[in-house]
């Protein structure tokens, strides 16, 4: 049962730190996405890569908010620095995208907490 | 615009009772409807989807209905248990493959 899986699962920070975030995607997808989850905004997209090439990143500050895919198996989020407004639960999703499919697959997330 | 409009926010329903959720939505090029459940701690799970040319889908209690027309998109849940109790979001997916998720609604089953 392949599954989408995030490291570490929980971080705790002081404010000012950088903070890296890792997800391997389910083996053969070919989009992967980075989501934020807070009480306040709900599932947001911050980011997302089809065939490892960035499509749309504009959900993220890009002032302190990095991603990348340096190859099909590992996707990066990173923040520097990290502010207490950054602390929610960091989600990377995956799947294999184009007609006819959609699908994407949660992995566990990452809980952030900046002190 | 982009965003999916879910209602209601809360529900709470009688063990064994139907439990019923509505979305809405303006883009008609959407052609992908996702439900997912998401206990509390855990990962959104996707539980049944259904396409823009299909009316009606259904897996054992769930069902999700869509009217394309209207713009609108519904899950239903039969005979509810406790362990249905959960977040539920509803999304739509855009012609570039990503989703627009509602606000979610939190459904409570009483025993």
């Amino acid at each position: 049962d392949a599954r989408v899986t995030q490291t570490p699962r929980d971080k705790v920070t002081e404010m000012g730190q950088e903070v890296t975030m890792r997800c391997q995607p389910i083996l053969g997808h070919n989009t992967v996405f980075w989501y934020r989850q807070t009480m306040m905004q709900g599932l947001e997209l911050l980011a997302y890569f089809r065939n490892r090439a960035p499509l749309d990143d504009s959900g993220m500050p890009k002032d302190r908010f990095s991603a990348e895919m340096p190859d099909a198996t590992l996707a990066t989020l990173k923040i520097q620095p990290s502010e207490p407004r950054d602390s929610a639960v960091y989600f990377c999703a995956s799947g294999l995208v184009g007609p006819p499919y959609n699908e994407q697959f949660f992995g566990p997330g990452t809980r952030l907490t900046v002190l | 615009g982009e965003n999916v409009e879910q209602h209601p926010s809360t529900l709470s329903v009688q063990e064994g009772d139907s439990a019923v959720i509505k979305c809405t939505y303006s883009d008609s090029a959407s052609n992908y409807f996702p439900w997912y459940k998401q206990e509390l701690g855990k990962r959104p799970q996707l539980i049944i989807d259904i396409r823009s040319n299909v009316g009606e889908k259904k897996d054992q209690r769930i069902a999700v209905t869509l009217n394309k027309t209207a713009k609108h998109f519904s899950l239903h849940i039969t005979e509810t248990q406790p362990e249905d109790s959960a977040v539920y979001f509803c999304a739509r997916g855009s012609t570039l493959g990503r989703l627009y998720f509602g606000r979610g609604t939190q459904l409570t089953v009483w025993p």
